[in-house]
């Protein structure tokens, strides 16, 4: 089964600040279509998770421009642009590339300071 | 719009069983193939098993294989799971996700969850 780590776990961010969220996997991600299943979501505090990123780098709608996906291979990462008091929550990064099991990251808390 | 209302949660002692169940409605069910993902209290997701477009196809977590088994009624667009042998490790919030389809991304909608709690 792939790993996924993240880190930091937690990520204390002062508003209006950038934050960044990496996540690493076991193996390489890249298919044989030379795509990379890849996917970001969000929990916020008592919600259902909320899917943000899919393949590596691609927003779902409704999704404020101030995240963003990226990374290749093994190395993926999350930024928030400016971090708003609503990004409050908990962040997962999720592998689709080699299943079953599709696999979570460990999530990582993100809490304003 | 999409909705995954999932429903049959509750409290079972070890050894019991349960059947989840998940009403979808805003899209063409039959299309998708759809999960069920679970997340036990404070702690991260767990994928759980998948289920194709047309139920053909089922495959599961190794940790709920052999107990638990996952089926659909697209003619009542309905998923669900049905859960045997229940333990204290299974207690959860119980997602049922949308799955893939041409020309969509998988784990796009995710119902509001149904708890789980395996206890004596």
């Amino acid at each position: 089964d792939v790993v996924m780590t993240q880190s930091p776990l937690s990520l204390p961010v002062t508003p209006g600040q950038p934050a960044s969220i990496s996540c690493r996997s076991s193996q390489s991600l890249i298919q044989r279509d030379g795509n990379s299943s890849l996917n970001w979501f969000q929990q916020r505090p008592g919600q259902s998770p909320r899917r943000l990123i899919y393949k590596v780098s691609n927003r779902d709608s409704g999704v404020p421009d101030r995240f963003s996906g990226s990374g290749s291979g093994t190395d993926f990462t999350l930024k928030i642009s400016r971090v708003e008091a609503e990004d409050v929550g908990v962040y997962y990064c999720m592998q689709g590339s080699h299943w079953p099991p599709w696999t979570f990251g460990q999530g990582t808390k993100v809490e304003i300071k | 719009q999409v909705q995954l209302v999932e429903s049959g949660g509750g409290v079972v002692q070890p050894g019991r069983s349960l059947r989840l169940s998940c009403a979808a409605s805003g899209f063409t069910f039959y299309n998708y193939g759809m999960h069920w993902v679970r997340q036990a209290p404070g702690k991260g997701l767990e994928w759980v098993a998948i289920i194709w477009y047309d139920g053909s196809t089922t495959y599961y977590a190794d940790s709920v294989k052999g107990r638990f088994t996952i089926s659909r009624d697209n003619s009542e667009n309905r998923l669900y799971l049905q859960m045997n042998s229940l333990r204290v490790d299974d207690t959860a919030v119980y997602y049922c996700v949308r799955g893939y389809y041409s020309g969509t991304y998988p784990f796009d909608y995710w119902g509001q969850g149904t708890l789980v709690t395996v206890s004596s």
